[in-house]
């Protein structure tokens, strides 16, 4: 099985802060990866696939990158609305999530 | 949108069947993943299965305990859980995914539904 590492688990930010989370790869993943934001008690919100594309109405503060076992998520200027979990998921082989990485307000 | 049945209230060594209706897209252009999360976890794939003809992939871990069905006339999907223990406490979602295992097919979990929450207590 694929597994997939966040890091940081937690992030500490401010508004308009750029924030930065890294998602590795135990094996090369090529591009297929995607990133999904969720806040509590709902349910995930696609973000980013392919690793570097936009989901239709994600806004463009939200960049994604990396190939083979490493991948960057980029939130630039963040919102308030910004300000909750992101996982990355793996889908070169079924599908694996990563353990989150979670936004809180600094 | 996907819209899934109430939560369930199980003991230890039943079932669980969860249910999750697809409407506003041709059903079986699509698969459906299910996904669950326990209290304070991350997601945790459980399994994919194509509604086109009824392929499915499992998480090893579940292997032997879990079922994914479809009914196309009536667009909805199955996941049932037998064996249930204590650590299978979660809210489990269903969300649209790729027709057919291929990554070349999948364009992200799109469309969820709203969370089904099972809890497994004697």
């Amino acid at each position: 099985d694929i597994q997939m590492t966040q890091s940081p688990s937690t992030l500490s930010a401010s508004v308009g802060d750029t924030v930065t989370i890294t998602c590795r790869a135990s094996q090369s993943i090529s591009t297929w990866l995607a990133w999904y934001q969720q806040k509590p008690g709902k349910a995930p919100k696609l973000l980013i696939y392919r690793a570097s594309s936009l989901e239709i109405g994600v806004p463009s503060r939200f960049s994604g990158s990396g190939s083979g076992t490493d991948f960057t998520l980029i939130i630039s200027s963040l919102q308030p609305d910004d300000f909750a979990t992101y996982y990355c998921q793996q889908y070169n082989s079924y599908r694996t999530f990563g353990q989150g990485t979670k936004v809180e307000v600094k | 949108q996907l819209v899934q049945s109430g939560a369930e209230v199980k003991k230890p060594g039943a079932s669980v069947k969860v249910s999750c209706k697809g409407s506003g897209y041709t059903f079986t252009s699509f698969g459906i993943t299910w996904v669950r999360q326990a209290p304070g976890q991350g997601l945790e794939w459980m399994g994919w299965i194509s509604a086109r003809n009824g392929d499915t992939n499992f998480a090893q871990k579940l292997q032997g305990r879990v079922t994914m069905t479809t009914d196309t006339s009536t667009t909805t999907a199955y996941m049932e859980l037998r064996s249930l223990r204590s650590d299978d406490t979660a809210v489990y979602y269903c969300a649209r995914d790729a027709i057919v295992a291929a990554p070349t097919a999948f364009y992200g979990m799109d469309v969820w539904g709203q969370g089904t929450t099972v809890t497994v207590s004697s």
